[in-house]
């Protein structure tokens, strides 16, 4: 069974800080990976999907990366914001779909 | 377009009641996914459709839950009857899905005490 980890489970960060956020899974065979952010009590955004064929997708200020042969992929957010505070989450696409327990980003003004 | 719709947004009911989650997926969209999220077990999948038929539903815990699809542009679960262990947040979830790219986009979500 596809395990789909994210570490840390907290961060938190003064503004304008780079960070990264990380993905880890066992199970290679994936179609895709999709990052979502989850606000308190809201449902998930979808903010970046990246296909097995893929390595990277780029929005605004965020970029994701894929390594499917190592099982990882990095959610990098540059110059960070009070706004981008949220629960950011990782879900895998094979022949299931699994989450990941996310990590919780706060951004501190 | 709205969105994934769902209804409602929050229920509270009793012990052995029959509840039912209504979902209007995007207009569209080919598949739909019910996930359910909960601080100990986080999101999990219950079951998703594939133009309308069950693809897989080994996700559902017990015979209690239940989910149709009756059309492309809405979708229920029920439970039933219902347990204070199934209180929880439901989301819903459509994706266009061509070929193996499937970008899910979800629903604000039900969330449902039970008593």
């Amino acid at each position: 069974k596809q395990e789909v980890t994210q570490i840390p489970a907290a961060l938190s960060v003064p503004e304008g800080e780079n960070l990264v956020l990380n993905c880890s899974f066992t199970d290679s065979a994936i179609y895709n990976l999709q990052w979502f952010r989850q606000d308190p009590g809201k449902g998930l955004t979808s903010l970046l999907l990246i296909q097995s064929s893929q390595r990277e997708q780029t929005s605004g200020r965020l970029n994701a990366s894929l390594d499917k042969s190592s099982g990882r992929s990095t959610l990098y957010i540059a110059a960070s914001q009070p706004g981008d505070s949220a629960t950011y989450l990782c879900a895998v696409t094979g022949n299931q779909f699994y989450f990941g327990t996310g990590t919780s980003l706060t951004v501190i003004p | 377009d709205a969105g994934v719709i769902q209804s409602p947004r929050h229920e509270v009911t009793e012990m052995g009641q029959e509840v039912t989650l209504r979902c209007k997926p995007i207009s569209g969209h080919n598949s739909l996914f019910w996930y359910r999220q909960t601080m100990m077990r986080g999101l999990e999948l219950l079951i998703y459709f594939n133009n309308n038929v069950p693809i897989d539903d080994s996700g559902m815990p017990e015979d209690r839950f239940s989910a149709k699809m009756p059309n492309a542009s809405f979708s229920t679960l029920k439970i039933q009857p219902s347990e204070p262990r199934d209180s929880a947040v439901y989301f819903c979830a459509s994706s266009l899905v061509q070929g193996s790219y499937n970008e899910q986009f979800f629903g604000p979500g039900t969330r449902l005490t039970v008593l």
